[in-house]
């Protein structure tokens, strides 16, 4: 696509319960990025993949954080037992092999109550 | 490790004034930098990068950045602003070489273009 597209926008969801949130890269980008945002902060990487695999996940705050890019392109994080303190923008970019250049898209907003 | 730290949480200016907007870091290796903006429910998006070269980077909508490795900053400046500059604008380190994906953000710094 033309941009990184990610979905849902916004996620209202319950203490303890699972989430998934879903980022489709740019063509070709070879390099998928997940970042979280929390208020008044700046972005916080969690995870890269570069193809399939997760080349980086060291930002994963604990195990409840799990990602997966089964095809190499479309990613989707998931988070269980999600708890308040997980409410957040998450963002997906995405980077061409010879680039260290980011493309963002918009985030998902995540809201636990 | 990276650090980032942008001295101004929110920068108030008057529409046509100029702007610097002020990004330090720290890092014990060669570094990348970068200025992205942020505008109200958007993504991130890139104003200009340092790479290699020149020290004086020009960008988007009219913004430039210089990097000072002696002082480790890398400020954003732009010399008369609009009020659509108003939006948020993180500074971001990665080190250089392969494998250089991990950006460290700034906390960002709030620009409001007073009319």
């Amino acid at each position: 696509g033309a941009g990184v597209s990610q979905t849902p926008s916004n996620k209202v969801t319950e203490k303890g319960k699972y989430v998934e949130l879903r980022c489709d890269p740019i063509s070709g980008h070879t390099a998928l990025y997940w970042y979280r945002q929390s208020l008044g902060q700046g972005p916080e990487f969690l995870i890269y993949f570069q193809g399939t695999g997760a080349a980086d996940d060291s930002g994963l705050p604990n195990d409840r954080f799990f990602a997966v890019r089964p095809e190499g392109s479309v990613s989707t994080l998931k988070i269980q037992r999600t708890e308040r303190g997980d409410s957040a923008v998450y963002l997906c970019a995405s980077s061409s092999a010879e680039a260290n250049v980011l493309t963002f898209g918009a985030g998902s907003r995540l809201t636990v109550l | 490790a990276q650090s980032v730290t942008q001295l101004d949480s929110q920068v108030p200016v008057f529409e046509e004034a100029p702007v610097e907007l002020r990004c330090n870091y720290s890092s014990s290796v060669s570094v990348y930098l970068f200025w992205y903006v942020q505008y109200p429910n958007q993504g991130l998006q890139l104003l200009l990068k340092y790479l290699s070269g020149s020290t004086l980077v020009k960008g988007i909508n009219g913004f430039e950045a210089e990097f000072n490795k002696s002082q480790t900053s890398f400020h954003l400046r732009k010399p008369s602003v609009h009020i659509s500059d108003t939006a948020e604008y993180f500074c971001a380190v990665t080190e250089t070489g392969a494998g250089s994906y991990q950006l460290t953000f700034g906390k960002g710094t709030k620009l409001s273009v007073i009319p």
